[in-house]
């Protein structure tokens, strides 16, 4: 989706904190979410934060909003192997209607 | 058990033929979609039904014809298939439409048109 944009790729190490970044452009977003893919499968729900939240922390994941600057970041500390993935950021609307950033490979090496 | 699933999950074929990808889902769900996922990662939504009624159509062909016999249940259909359907189709799923609540998604039916 051209109004929700990510990095192509992430490169770290295990054990590392990892932060993936997105940036959307319409005001509007009621809900921005972040899923995880993993090779052959669906989208998998890991979190999600209501527009009026600056941060939700969730075991090793904690999401940042800045409203003002459209940004949204996505931190996976200690980052294992297992991580491994792509990950794509969405906003929804009032409808629940989901537009979905072009995903961010995170690449975790041993 | 599988919340969405999806059959087929590979499907191969041939220009011109027509085939039907269908989905069913056991969470309770009243709002299902298709999303198509080319091979950059792009998704698209194509499709949304809420309760049976289609709500979102997207500039999709219309060789492309969605039909959903019950809340549980939302298949693709697609005549004529073109080189440029290959891709992923993903079906989905979500609690009414309200915001907030995601979607929970099938695994995939990899399409590839030869």
């Amino acid at each position: 989706g051209e109004d929700v944009e990510q990095s192509l790729f992430l490169s770290v190490r295990e054990g590392d904190s990892s932060v993936i970044n997105c940036t959307y452009t319409d005001s509007s977003s009621t809900y921005l979410y972040w899923y995880k893919q993993e090779p052959g499968a669906g989208l998998q729900l890991l979190t999600y934060i209501f527009s009026n939240m600056d941060m939700k922390q969730d075991q090793r994941l904690t999401v940042l909003l800045n409203k003002k600057d459209k940004h949204l970041s996505l931190r996976i500390a200690d980052t294992q192997t297992g991580d491994s993935a792509i990950y794509f950021c969405a906003r929804g609307d009032a409808g629940n209607m989901l537009t979905f950033g072009g995903g961010t490979r995170l690449m975790v090496k041993p | 058990d599988t919340a969405v699933s999806q059959t087929p999950k590979y499907l191969v074929t041939q220009m011109g033929n027509d085939k039907s990808i269908k989905c069913e889902q056991n969470l309770g769900h009243d709002t299902m979609y298709w999303y198509k996922q080319d091979s950059k990662k792009f998704l698209k939504i194509m499709f949304s039904y809420n309760n049976k009624e289609l709500i979102i159509n997207e500039t999709v062909p219309n060789r492309f014809s969605p039909k959903s016999p019950d809340k549980a249940h939302l298949n693709l259909h697609i005549n004529s298939l073109e080189l440029g359907d290959s891709a992923v189709y993903f079906c989905a799923s979500s609690q009414g439409l309200q915001a907030g609540y995601g979607y929970t998604f099938g695994s995939g039916t990899r399409l590839t048109v030869v």
